[in-house]
């Protein structure tokens, strides 16, 4: 069966500081990959998504990078945090015939 | 473009009693729907969803939703609500034809349901 996993599981970073969290897919090949971000318990925001290795799409404008160096792996990272990147981070990954998402446990950053 | 709207921020009900989270959307072509439920500090997890066929899906946990399509909809539904049901829940839609071949989903904003012993 495939399992997603996501770490880690929570973060304190302080402002200006660099950012680098890992999502892994076992299980499958060709997943596509997308990285999340929930503000305040809420809404999700799509940042990121890869439908393979190096290509990344962005849907919006910000502080962060993606990449993803190979088949079943997706980074999240920035140069120099900001305050506006606090948030809930989730790794998503879709089979390539693609009907539900699967989720991976997130990552709480705060940065302080 | 596609989009979902879950109208209500937050639903209360008393345990027992039936409980129905409301979800529209709007696609261009024919929708994908699903429905994921999150535990706080949690990632979101599979319910259940609609690709084609019979309108009324059965998914985890005895939840079920019903697809309408000339109301444009796909509300969540469960006969007998538990204090364990309690979560925030999301809908999401994807167009058959997505960009790119990203098959992205969009999602609602949430609803909060809270079960009341």
């Amino acid at each position: 069966s495939q399992t997603i996993h996501q770490w880690p599981a929570t973060l304190v970073q302080p402002v200006g500081s660099p950012l680098s969290l890992e999502c892994t897919v076992e299980g499958t090949s060709n997943p596509n990959l997308y990285w999340y971000r929930q503000a305040a318990g809420r809404g999700l925001q799509l940042l990121f998504y890869s439908v393979g290795i190096g290509q990344i799409s962005s849907e919006v404008p910000q502080n962060l990078s993606a990449s993803r160096p190979q088949d079943r792996q997706f980074i999240l990272s920035s140069k120099k945090l900001l305050l506006s990147d606090s948030g809930f981070y989730l790794c998503a990954w879709t089979p390539r015939e693609n009907t539900e998402a699967f989720f991976g446990q997130g990552t709480r950053l705060t940065v302080v | 473009a596609q989009s979902v709207a879950q109208p209500e921020d937050q639903v209360n009900v008393a345990e027992g009693n039936p409980l129905t989270v409301k979800c529209t959307y709007s696609v261009s072509g024919n929708p994908y729907l699903f429905w994921y439920v999150q535990y706080p500090n949690r990632g979101l997890q599979f319910l259940l969803k609609y690709i084609t066929g019979d309108n009324l899906v059965k998914g985890s946990y005895g939840f079920e939703a019903e697809f309408n399509k000339s109301q444009t909809s796909f509300h969540l539904k469960k006969p007998s609500a538990l204090v364990s049901d309690s979560a925030l829940y999301f809908c999401a839609v994807r167009d058959v034809f997505s960009k790119a071949g990203s098959y992205q989903l969009t999602f609602g904003k949430g609803t909060k349901l809270s079960v009341i012993p």
